[in-house]
């Protein structure tokens, strides 16, 4: 079984501020692990991933994340949150003894105020 | 190039009808998953086809099927429509899934 945590519903920073995003995991074996975005009436945008090798994996838009397998968790970061930011954002994890399913959170809102 | 296409963007239908939604993958993609969104929630996992055959099924009631074509687009069929199927549907597309998946912007279903 396969299942991703998102602690916080609602997350607001302000514009300049850091801007971090949890997520915790749970799978049987290693894990796949994504972060996607969505804006309102829309699908879901890819922001980055966790395959293998470094721990610290860069994305788009000056996102970053960490993977800590002690800890399983997998924490979205920016250092300095712009307005644009504000949005939902998901993340995902796979089991990577099955390659179709992704399970994802219930998603985090994030509100960046001027 | 073209992202994952998916139609129609919005439909309402009535409860007991049925609805087939339509995805068309990114060029070379040969895998095709679809996912139900209702409001408020993370995505859930509905199907996974690759070269037209079935490699996975969530948790999702027989009235739901879904298809693959030669040319690798899809389609998600619901039969018997509750007013909870009410939810955007997700279609992705993947080379594999070790590389991530694109999403469309979905199908926004309305059952009334």
């Amino acid at each position: 079984a396969q299942s991703v945590a998102q602690p916080e519903d609602q997350v607001n920073v302000a514009e300049g501020n850091p801007l971090t995003v949890k997520c915790t995991y749970s799978v049987s074996g290693n894990p796949y692990l994504f972060w996607y975005v969505q804006y309102p009436n829309r699908g879901l945008q890819f922001l980055l991933k966790y395959i293998t090798g470094d721990n610290l994996v860069k994305g788009s838009y000056g996102f970053e994340a960490e993977f800590n397998k002690s800890q399983t968790s997998f924490h979205l970061k920016k250092p300095s949150a712009l307005v644009s930011d504000s949005a939902l954002y998901f993340c995902a994890v796979r089991d990577r003894s099955n390659d179709y399913k992704l399970s994802f959170g219930a998603g985090t809102t994030v509100t960046v105020r001027a | 190039d073209a992202g994952v296409t998916q139609s129609p963007t919005h439909l309402i239908k009535t409860r007991g009808q049925q609805v087939t939604l339509r995805c068309s993958p990114i060029s070379g993609h040969k895998s095709v998953s679809w996912y139900q969104q209702v409001l408020g929630q993370g995505p859930q996992f509905i199907f996974q086809y690759y070269e037209k055959e079935e490699r996975g099924r969530g948790n999702f009631p027989d009235r739901f099927s879904a298809r693959q074509f030669p040319n690798y687009s899809s389609e998600l069929n619901v039969n018997a429509l509750l007013l909870g199927d009410s939810a955007l549907y997700l279609c992705a597309s993947s080379l594999q899934g070790l590389y991530g998946y694109t999403f469309g912007s979905g199908t926004r279903l309305t059952v009334v």
